[in-house]
């Protein structure tokens, strides 16, 4: 009964090499969310997609990029991995903007070598 | 810009002791405070927000705008209740549900 997947659970990557980190949701939720997280550190937001609405941080680097192709699934883009980008990377969803809960999956980390 | 400060990185008590997780924040305007927890080898979890005002698995925690802090309470801890803990903050009305999280306190109840 998954609510937010995420594929793969480990990733590992090589410096510069381009790699997509992917979510999907059964909840049907308009908001998907991506965040990152560093060891020891707090969950800092990248961006988020309010239907297909994107909304990027002022903060999140270039060489990150999002894609929604459809309400069930969000993918993150690293276009070139720096070792500095090696963390936990959690999706989320919340049903819509008025709604305050957030679901997270279980994670991916990455690895860059 | 809000901030969202948990003073301890862990905290570790003794089952039926007291526990209290401390959380400051800071923001300008009217915020909904959280407290996420993820226990061992799950996702992170809503656990109780203060705009609901519940008792979750025991805990309690009050919005005090004047210290600006948002502490999460139980008396009475038990061994399940070990976890990493969040704090976090969301502006009230805000369009995009923005959460800023604190950076976590691990719990460790002892048997």
């Amino acid at each position: 009964d998954a609510m937010v997947i995420q594929n793969p659970r480990y990733q590992v990557t090589q410096f510069g090499k381009p790699v997509t980190l992917s979510c999907s949701q059964t909840l049907n939720h308009n908001v998907m969310y991506w965040y990152q997280q560093k060891s020891s550190q707090a969950p800092k937001l990248l961006f988020h997609y309010y239907d297909k609405d994107f909304n990027n941080e002022a903060d999140t680097p270039d060489n990150f990029q999002s894609r929604r192709p459809n309400t069930s699934f969000c993918f993150l883009d690293i276009r070139s991995p720096g070792l500095g980008d090696a963390a936990m990377y959690l999706c989320a969803t919340s049903r819509s903007r008025g709604s305050y809960e957030q679901y997270f999956g279980p994670g991916t980390r990455l690895t860059v070598t | 810009a809000q901030r969202v400060t948990q003073p301890e990185k862990l905290l570790s008590v003794f089952k039926g002791a007291p526990v209290e997780l401390k959380c400051n924040y800071s923001y300008s305007g009217s915020p909904e405070l959280f407290w996420y927890v993820q226990y061992s080898r799950q996702r992170l979890q809503l656990l109780l927000r203060h705009i609901s005002r519940e008792s979750i698995k025991g805990f309690t925690a009050d919005l005090n705008k004047g210290e600006t802090s948002f502490h999460l309470k139980k008396p009475f801890a038990q061994e399940e209740d070990s976890a990493m803990y969040y704090c976090a903050l969301s502006p009230l009305n805000n369009a995009g549900n923005m959460l800023t999280f604190g950076g976590g306190t691990r719990l460790m109840v002892k048997p």
